[in-house]
């Protein structure tokens, strides 16, 4: 079994609001990952997550907050978004670093709309 | 700055044919290449792995790397429309596993 599983499927939210979503793996994976993903362009790594710890912030503005409440859930917090950071948001998982053969496994994505 | 390049397309080939999608990387030390395949408005799909020179067959797709030229590519055999996608090329060395995307090539195969 390689899924990962995220919530909601869609979402969209004013630039007031706050919202959080939601990523799930029982694979037993110690890297957790989220990508954002603009129309025709490859996904852009946001954050890494390894052994529940941040590992990875990719510069990402103040406004997307990243948590890891144990090894199989991750979470990012949306706050005072923006329009341009309506996109594509991508949870993915991996065995961990190190592993020499480390494999991420993407699950469906939540479409975010920032209006 | 790790590079993946990989030409964006779109790649015709008429159904039954073999696609062929290329795909180079600047970083010598990379490890690990991985092919995904990506619908219109869905999340990257795993189609092949391959970690060593050589070819890696799986039922109609053939991942082949050869790391002194610094090339990988995917070759999907009796192409079929619904094979219709964006190939995306992707590599990691063998630290903390981060993924250096190409920009995708778009394939579509014509019934």
């Amino acid at each position: 079994d390689t899924e990962v599983t995220q919530t909601p499927k869609h979402l969209v939210m004013g630039m007031t609001n706050k919202k959080s979503l939601k990523c799930e793996q029982h694979m037993g994976h110690r890297a957790m990952y989220w990508y954002k993903q603009k129309a025709k362009k490859p996904p852009e790594l946001m954050f890494v997550y390894s052994y529940e710890k941040l590992s990875i912030n990719e510069s990402v503005p103040s406004r997307f907050s990243p948590e890891c409440p144990n090894s199989s859930l991750l979470n990012l917090h949306l706050h005072a978004l923006q329009p341009e950071d309506s996109a594509l948001y991508l949870c993915a998982s991996s065995q961990g670093p190190l592993t020499g053969t480390d494999t991420q496994y993407f699950g469906p994505g939540t479409r975010l709309t920032v209006l | 700055q790790k590079e993946v390049e990989q030409n964006s397309g779109p790649l015709s080939v008429p159904e039954g044919a073999i696609a062929s999608l290329n795909c180079t990387y600047s970083d010598r030390v990379s490890q690990s290449f991985f092919w995904y395949r990506q619908y219109s408005g869905k999340s990257p799909e795993l189609i092949m792995s391959i970690y060593s020179n050589g070819d890696k067959e799986d039922g109609r797709f053939t991942a082949q790397l050869n790391k002194a030229s610094q090339y990988v590519s995917l070759l999907i055999r009796d192409s079929q429309p619904s094979d219709s996608a964006t190939y995306l090329c992707a590599v990691t060395d063998s630290g903390y596993s981060t993924l250096t995307f190409g920009k995708g090539t778009m394939l579509l195969v014509s019934p």
